[in-house]
């Protein structure tokens, strides 16, 4: 059965801060990795991540993978109070349509 | 339609009703998915379409659970008898989807609709 792992489950910070959220993953026939945010209902999309070492970068977030050693990481540099929210991480694997999720860090910036 | 819609918002039911949550996916999207949040969990996987057919349903969680998508568009899921543990957030998603593997970009991000609150007493 697929598995994902994140990593703290909830952090709190304040504004300015840098913060690096992990993701652990087992899947069978991986096809890729996804971040999402998630502030009140819809999570949304942020990275879809398929080879290693590459950096995935937009604006202040960054994300990277390593297919080795099985986990992928998502950076938030110079945080702001927007940033609060919840950051699920999935992976799809053998089923195209299915995506296991993990648990979520709970993401909290103070001013 | 911008982005996926479901309806209702919310649902509040008692114990051993039958609900139905709608879903509108993009347009053109292919491929539309239902999927289970609990609260302070990620979300679990229900049911996959692709176009009509359901392509992958090995995350009902029993058979009081059905799904439909009768012209590949709109998909409805359907609740019989529903349990106060069937109380969580129902989201939807759809993504276009390749049918060529081995192409960057087989697998499509999926885009979350803003979910259906069913609440079960």
């Amino acid at each position: 059965e697929d598995k994902v792992v994140q990593s703290p489950l909830s952090l709190v910070v304040h504004e300015g801060d840098t913060v690096t959220l992990n993701c652990s993953y087992e899947v069978t026939n991986f096809r890729s990795l996804l971040w999402y945010k998630q502030e009140k209902k819809a999570p949304t999309f942020l990275f879809m991540l398929t080879s290693s070492g590459i950096e995935k970068k937009s604006g202040r977030l960054s994300s990277i993978l390593d297919k080795k050693e099985l986990f992928s990481i998502l950076n938030i540099t110079a945080t702001q109070t927007g940033d609060s929210a919840i950051y699920l991480c999935a992976v799809g694997g053998t089923s195209y349509g299915k995506l296991t999720f993990g648990q979520g860090t709970i993401l909290t910036v103070h001013p | 339609g911008a982005g996926v819609s479901q309806t209702p918002s919310n649902k509040v039911t008692e114990k051993g009703k039958y609900v139905e949550l709608r879903c509108d996916p993009i347009s053109g999207h292919t491929a539309l998915y239902w999927y289970r949040q609990s609260l302070g969990q990620g979300p679990e996987f229900l049911i996959y379409f692709q176009g009509t057919g359901a392509a992958d349903d090995s995350g009902l969680p029993n058979d009081r659970f059905f799904a439909v998508r009768p012209e590949g568009s709109v998909s409805t899921l359907k609740i019989q008898r529903t349990e106060r543990g069937d109380s969580a957030v129902y989201l939807c998603a759809s993504s276009l989807i390749s049918t060529q593997v081995g192409l960057a970009g087989d697998y499509n991000e999926q885009f979350f609709g803003p979910g259906t609150r069913l609440t079960v007493l």
